[in-house]
């Protein structure tokens, strides 16, 4: 099983662009999220979602959004990029909301 | 919000050496979670505890619950260069189904 994979690994971003963190899990788990952690520091949640459909913030939702149509599939779209969003962005997935999370091995971000 | 925290931010040991980093909360956790980060990688699920008090062991590694479910630690005795890394403890925020990482314990460990 290849668990929760993340594309791309590195991006650069100039300002105002947009772009799409694609997030796929192939281990059936209903429960996903995304976190961002900034250098030297742990992590913040941005959005999850309990199952295809549904879809909530976190404590760091400015600048973002999601969409949960598959569940599989939890891609996170930043519309005007900014130099604060400047980040690692990891995707989880988990079976049940009190198990223990998988994670992607995250995306590089850097906007300029 | 709920805020877990970690102490200490880092430490750094000699190989051979133990470590202990502890987790904080002031209200009452339904459960915790432990997480390994190496440098440059992801999160690592390690272990989650439930019961108060409860204690849990994997090999060099000793994790514990408090009695009062407030508080929980990470032991790793006679540490090896492999345990290099950042810890973090993580808890349920309310009754949503959502973790609140700590701060996390950066650990460095050198021959």
């Amino acid at each position: 099983n290849a668990g929760v994979t993340q594309t791309p690994k590195f991006r650069i971003l100039k300002i105002g662009q947009s772009m799409t963190l694609q997030c796929t899990q192939d281990m059936n788990h209903n429960y996903m999220y995304w976190y961002r952690q900034d250098p030297g520091m742990g992590l913040k949640l941005i959005y999850y979602s309990v199952g295809a459909g549904i879809t909530d913030k976190g404590e760091v939702p400015n600048g973002y959004n999601v969409s949960r149509s598959t569940t599989e599939d939890f891609p996170l779209r930043l519309e005007l990029a900014a130099p604060s969003q400047t980040s690692v962005y990891f995707c989880a997935s988990s079976y049940t909301g009190d198990y223990g999370y998988t994670f992607g091995s995250g995306t590089r971000l850097t906007v300029v | 919000g709920q805020q877990v925290m970690q102490i200490p931010q880092y430490q750094h040991v000699q190989e051979g050496e133990d470590f202990t980093t502890y987790c904080n909360s002031s209200t009452t956790l339904s459960n915790i979670q432990w997480y390994k980060q190496r440098p440059g990688g992801h999160p690592v699920f390690l272990i989650q505890l439930v019961k108060s008090g409860e204690v849990k062991k994997q090999k060099r590694l000793t994790f514990q619950f408090g009695e009062a479910k407030k508080n929980s630690s990470l032991h790793i005795t006679a540490t090896q260069t492999t345990d290099v890394g950042t810890y973090f403890c993580a808890a349920y925020t309310g009754t949503a189904s959502k973790l609140t990482f700590g701060t996390g314990t950066r650990l460095q460990v050198t021959l």
